[in-house]
């Protein structure tokens, strides 16, 4: 069962590159979330969507981009990355908005 | 204020000893609490829902406490595979999830 699948796994962007980190769900959720983890810190919410062709901004969307347009795929897509963007990004998904959400093996982004 | 608020931590426990992990949330309309437990550098896994009425999953035990928002994760007979760090999550109305910057735990042998 693949789950809920992130690439790359490892990525090293320079200043002002651009970006999609790609994740894919098999599991027919609709709930998809990109989330980011600074070291010793919880996971902050980027952007999540509710359903194909919808999306909303969470706790700190400044940077980013999303969309989707299909159930399966929810792109997150850095246009200038900046060295504040250097994180470990985890996306999931939840088959409603009250379960729980399975998680991606995460995308390690260092900007230098 | 933060959404949710965990203990800090570290817990360093010896094996077989019973160890608790309390977080707060502050908002009251939170609908639905979770906790998750993450290794090393791996992505978050779910270890348990937390319901009204308290809830147990082998030497695991969830309560929630609304009238004071907290919740609360006991550990029974620690074993060395424990180690992690526990997230404690809580869903708002509006339709996003809130994590803690999560507990560490060490089981010592």
């Amino acid at each position: 069962n693949a789950g809920v699948t992130q690439t790359p796994k490892f990525r090293i962007l320079k200043i002002g590159q651009s970006m999609t980190l790609q994740c894919t769900q098999d599991m027919n959720h609709n709930y998809m979330y990109w989330y980011r983890q600074d070291p010793g810190m919880g996971l902050k919410l980027i952007y999540y969507s509710v359903g194909a062709g919808i999306t909303d901004k969470g706790e700190v969307p400044n940077g980013y981009n999303v969309s989707r347009s299909t159930t399966e795929d929810f792109p997150l897509r850095l246009e200038l990355a900046a060295p504040s963007q250097t994180s470990v990004y985890f996306c999931a998904s939840s088959y409603q908005t009250d379960q729980p959400q399975h998680f991606g093996d995460g995308t390690r982004l260092s900007i230098l | 204020r933060k959404e949710v608020e965990q203990d800090p931590g570290p817990f360093n426990v010896p094996e077989g000893a019973t160890v608790a992990f309390n977080c707060t949330y502050s908002n009251s309309a939170s609908q639905s609490f979770f906790w998750y437990r993450q290794d090393c550098r791996k992505e978050p896994k779910l270890l348990m829902s937390v319901y009204s009425s308290g809830n147990e999953d082998g030497r695991f035990t969830a309560q929630l406490n609304r009238a004071s928002q907290y919740i609360s994760l006991l550990i029974r007979d620690s074993k060395l595979s424990d180690s992690a760090t526990y997230l404690c999550v809580a869903l708002n109305t509006g339709n996003q999830f809130y994590f803690g910057t999560g507990t560490s735990l060490t089981v010592i042998p």
